[in-house]
């Protein structure tokens, strides 16, 4: 069963936009989550995190907003860059246990110029 | 700034060859993690290990196993290489505590014919 589902597979939104990936959880003891990008062919880079004592947390063009009671969380891209253009792994951990970390299955964005 | 290596980007065998991988970390992380990542699958964890000559298994540990004698340096083992071990595999490491973000290698694609 999966813990970290991300329900979309695939996503495009033209340049300028906004880009909004989503991510939602189930096991209500995770307080830690993060965003990796990955591009073909390298290992994924970290992007941004958030602790469950925050809903929100920015960095740039990035933001990530935790929604603890839906056990869902969003990373939004302002404004979309083609160089964007990625797979985009959410994960999740449980700070109680030694435990790694739990990813979802990606969703791969096209940010077409 | 955190640096991960692999020994291989791009690796070929055949089957029924022993294969060694190989990750290396230099910063004093103690945990270190091996994944692969397939199409639509996303990120499945094989093995990782908290410290010096301890592993756990992960996900899928079946045709694997996993050596760690020095702190900076975790190697994945295919005892005998099969084609469904066609992959691109990860490692990544971090620091046990409470926000533990994970840094990964370039990863190594591995084709077994």
């Amino acid at each position: 069963d999966q813990q970290v589902k991300q329900n979309s597979p695939s996503l495009s939104v033209q340049e300028g936009r906004i880009s909004i990936l989503n991510c939602d959880y189930t096991n209500s003891m995770f307080d830690y989550f993060l965003w990796y990008k990955k591009y073909p062919a390298e290992g994924p880079t970290f992007l941004i995190s958030i602790s469950s004592i925050k809903d929100k947390n920015e960095d740039g063009r990035f933001t990530v907003f935790l929604n603890k009671s839906a056990k869902h969380l969003s990373l939004h891209i302002v404004p979309s860059q083609p160089g964007d253009s990625a797979v985009y792994f959410c994960a999740a951990s449980a700070s109680s246990g030694n435990t790694p970390l739990v990813f979802g299955k990606g969703t791969r964005l096209s940010v077409i110029a | 700034d955190v640096k991960v290596t692999q020994s291989s980007r791009y690796l070929v065998k055949r089957t029924g060859e022993k294969v060694f991988l190989e990750c290396v970390q230099d910063m004093d992380h103690e945990n270190m993690f091996w994944y692969r990542q397939d199409p639509g699958l996303g990120l499945r964890l094989i093995y990782f290990s908290y410290d010096v000559k301890m592993k756990e298994k992960g996900d899928i540990p079946e045709g694997y196993s996993v050596s760690r004698e020095k702190k900076e340096r975790f190697s994945l083992i295919l005892e005998s290489a099969s084609t469904n071990q066609t992959s691109m595999y990860l490692c990544a490491s971090s620091f046990s505590g409470e926000e533990d973000t994970q840094y990964f290698g370039p990863g190594t694609r591995l084709t077994v014919l």
